[in-house]
């Protein structure tokens, strides 16, 4: 079946412009995250969302930062007023995951958006 | 704070040899915690889950240890080939639904023929 999907794969934006990256996240998996690589490093975690539960924000680094998840599928990361050091790799992933339980919990990653910003 | 640590140095092997990556955490209880393997440019790929009442679990030339008392997890790679070659990342996870999975900066393995 179709995986993770993410886009763009590229963006090249200029400093102080607002980016939106779509996630579109495997069907019927009820969790969703974001999370920022920057070059050689780990995964940052940025957003947590779950079901229809308020979505874990703790790993946003600032305001300009923001997510939404319509439908409880697609989400949309938007970055207002882009810095050079948003510079990374974001990484969408989804899993299945049931309340109460920890299910199946095992992550599927996207390929990622690689943003720029100039 | 929650803190996951693998060897940030690059880890090179000799093929045929096993491969032996840490993750060590701090400040955390984890219900499970997992391995992913991530190539350049690629998101990351699941490989093994194992619980905290699971002393180790293996899965073909794989196998993960998980010790809650030295709150460590061994990532072994028996009979290395350079196709195993890539960065291993560790990540942990809590009991409820509402808990986030936090990874660790991973590790680059290197496998030379």
């Amino acid at each position: 079946g179709a995986g993770v999907s993410q886009s763009p794969s590229n963006k090249v934006t200029e400093k102080g412009k607002d980016v939106e990256l779509r996630c579109d996240p495997i069907s019927g998996h009820t969790a969703l995250y974001w999370y920022r690589q920057s070059l050689g490093q780990g995964l940052e975690f940025l957003i947590y969302f779950q079901g229809n539960s308020a979505p874990d924000k703790s790993g946003l680094p600032s305001d300009r930062f923001s997510a939404e998840r319509t439908g409880g599928s697609v989400s949309t990361l938007t970055i207002q007023r882009t810095q050079q050091e948003d510079s990374a790799v974001y990484l969408c992933a989804s899993s299945l995951v049931l309340r109460g339980t920890s299910g199946r919990v095992e992550q599927y990653f996207g390929p990622g958006t690689r943003l720029t910003v100039t | 704070s929650q803190k996951i640590e693998q060897n940030s140095e690059a880890l090179n092997i000799q093929e045929g040899k096993t491969a032996t990556l840490t993750c060590n955490y701090t400040n955390y209880s984890p219900a499970y915690l997992q391995w992913y393997r991530q190539d350049p440019g690629r998101g990351p790929v699941f490989l093994l889950l194992i619980r905290e009442n699971e002393k180790e679990k293996r899965k073909e030339r794989l196998k993960v240890t998980f010790d809650t008392t030295l709150k460590q997890s061994l990532f072994h790679i028996t009979a290395s080939q350079p196709a195993d070659s890539a960065t291993y990342l560790c990540a942990l996870g809590g009991y409820s639904s509402a808990s986030k999975i936090i990874f660790g900066s991973g590790t680059r393995l290197s496998i030379r023929p």
